[in-house]
């Protein structure tokens, strides 16, 4: 089973508008990531928020963490046609030996 | 996609026959992972490296192997044995086992007719 989940799957934005992906997720963790996805490539780490943190910044993007609610927001502000790709969350699991847990991803499409 | 290499970018292979995907990394990095991408799903873990000449399983596993005999080298086998062996396989490494983020290669597209 997955321990991250994205919602929505898929977001259709106008350029200069903000996008916002929720994760949500089942156990305890050290950390959360957000990955972003080109069509056909591999992944790139966008930003990790560990579990004592609630709250991070990276240029436009600004994530939230929420232990009590077991979530995660991704925020992207003034998108971009450029922030066209698939983000996925990821769990690192507190005591796991899994590794990362990888969401099934929100598809954003940014339209120009 | 820095530093990590995957070859080839496509591979077609006849059923019945293994293949082998390379992912070779220059990061000087412990931690190397081997996952499976479906069409519009997430990744699935199918082997992890957190040294060499040790490996373990991931969460899907069986009909795959790999080896690491090399701190750089994390090939991954693909062998008759997996049922349905069509799909992107992204190779990746990080600095230790957790804690930190995951540098992926570009992918290998494996098609098995």
């Amino acid at each position: 089973s997955q321990q991250g989940e994205e919602d929505p799957q898929a977001l259709s934005i106008q350029e200069g508008e903000n996008a916002t992906m929720n994760c949500s997720y089942k156990t305890s963790i050290n950390n959360l990531q957000w990955y972003r996805q080109n069509s056909g490539r591999g992944l790139v780490h966008l930003i990790l928020i560990r579990s004592n943190e609630r709250e991070k910044h990276s240029g436009r993007l600004r994530v939230t963490l929420d232990t009590s609610k077991k979530s995660s927001s991704l925020l992207i502000t003034a998108s971009r046609a450029a922030d066209t790709a698939s983000y996925f969350c990821a769990t690192d699991a507190t005591g796991s030996a899994r590794q990362l847990t990888f969401g099934s991803g929100t598809q954003l499409t940014v339209l120009p | 996609d820095g530093g990590i290499t995957q070859s080839p970018k496509y591979l077609f292979r006849k059923e019945g026959q293994n293949v082998t995907l390379s992912c070779e990394q220059n990061l000087n990095h412990d931690a190397m992972y081997w996952y499976r991408q479906d069409p519009g799903q997430g990744l699935r873990l199918i082997y992890y490296s957190q040294i060499v000449n040790d490996f373990q399983k991931g969460d899907i596993a069986e009909g795959y192997s790999v080896s690491r005999e090399k701190k750089e080298s994390f090939p991954l086998t693909v062998t008759s044995a997996q049922k349905n062996p069509t799909a992107f396989y992204l190779c990746a490494s990080s600095i230790a086992r957790t804690g930190y983020e995951q540098y992926f290669g570009p992918g290998t597209r494996l098609t098995v007719t």
